[in-house]
């Protein structure tokens, strides 16, 4: 079984500030990682995702995210964040034998002026 | 706009009554997943449809149950409603296995 834990319920930032949001899973076979972002009374939008390949994956909206196997972890970061950007963010993980998506707890990110 | 359209928006009912709540997919996507949203338990994968069966089940109570139709669309039924089963619920769609979903704007079900 997977599971994902979401270390921060909120991160507050101020404006043009970076930001980095903490995910750390726990799986004991090879899994898809996942970042979604949730504005206040819309759904879950994707904003980048690890298959394979580079571990540095680049998303829209400026985010980026760096897996770690070693140390089983998949932050997500942007240099500069803007008052848009507040928004609960989600880290997902996947078994890549199936297709359940196991969500953390989210992260709220509050960006003030 | 992901393309996947959920109705109603939103739903007000007593405990005790029954629900439908209606998911349309994304043209060409054969999967159809429903997700749970509250306050208590996060957010959780409830079922998954692939081009009509059942695909994978989640943390579904016994008292909800889904159907994907042969046009795709899928509909969740929640029945015998307790308080508790106030959230939103998600609908999300994908084409492959690369688990790349689009997610719907959700029905809020009020419980009252």
């Amino acid at each position: 079984a997977q599971s994902v834990t979401q270390l921060d319920s909120q991160v507050p930032v101020f404006e043009e500030a970076p930001v980095e949001l903490r995910c750390n899973y726990s799986s004991s076979v090879s899994v898809y990682l996942f970042w979604y972002v949730q504005y206040p009374n819309q759904g879950l939008q994707l904003l980048l995702k690890y298959l394979s390949g580079s571990t540095l994956v680049k998303g829209i909206n400026g985010f980026e995210a760096e897996f770690n196997k070693s140390q089983t972890s998949f932050h997500l970061r942007k240099p500069s964040v803007h008052i848009s950007d507040t928004a609960e963010y989600f880290c997902a993980v996947m078994n890549t034998g199936f297709q359940k998506l196991v969500f953390g707890t989210g992260t709220r990110l509050l960006v003030s002026p | 706009d992901s393309g996947v359209t959920q109705t109603p928006k939103h739903l007000i009912t007593a405990t005790g009554q029954r629900v439908t709540l209606r998911c349309s997919p994304r043209s060409g996507d054969l999967s159809v997943y429903w997700y749970q949203q509250s306050l208590d338990q996060g957010l959780q994968f409830l079922i998954q449809y692939y081009n009509g069966e059942e695909r994978a089940k989640g943390n579904i109570l016994e008292r909800f149950s889904a159907q994907q139709f042969p046009d795709l669309h899928s509909e969740l039924n929640l029945s015998s409603l307790e308080l508790g089963d106030s959230a939103l619920y998600f609908c999300a769609s994908s084409v492959d296995r690369t688990g790349q979903k689009y997610f719907g704007p959700g029905t809020r079900l009020t419980v009252t």
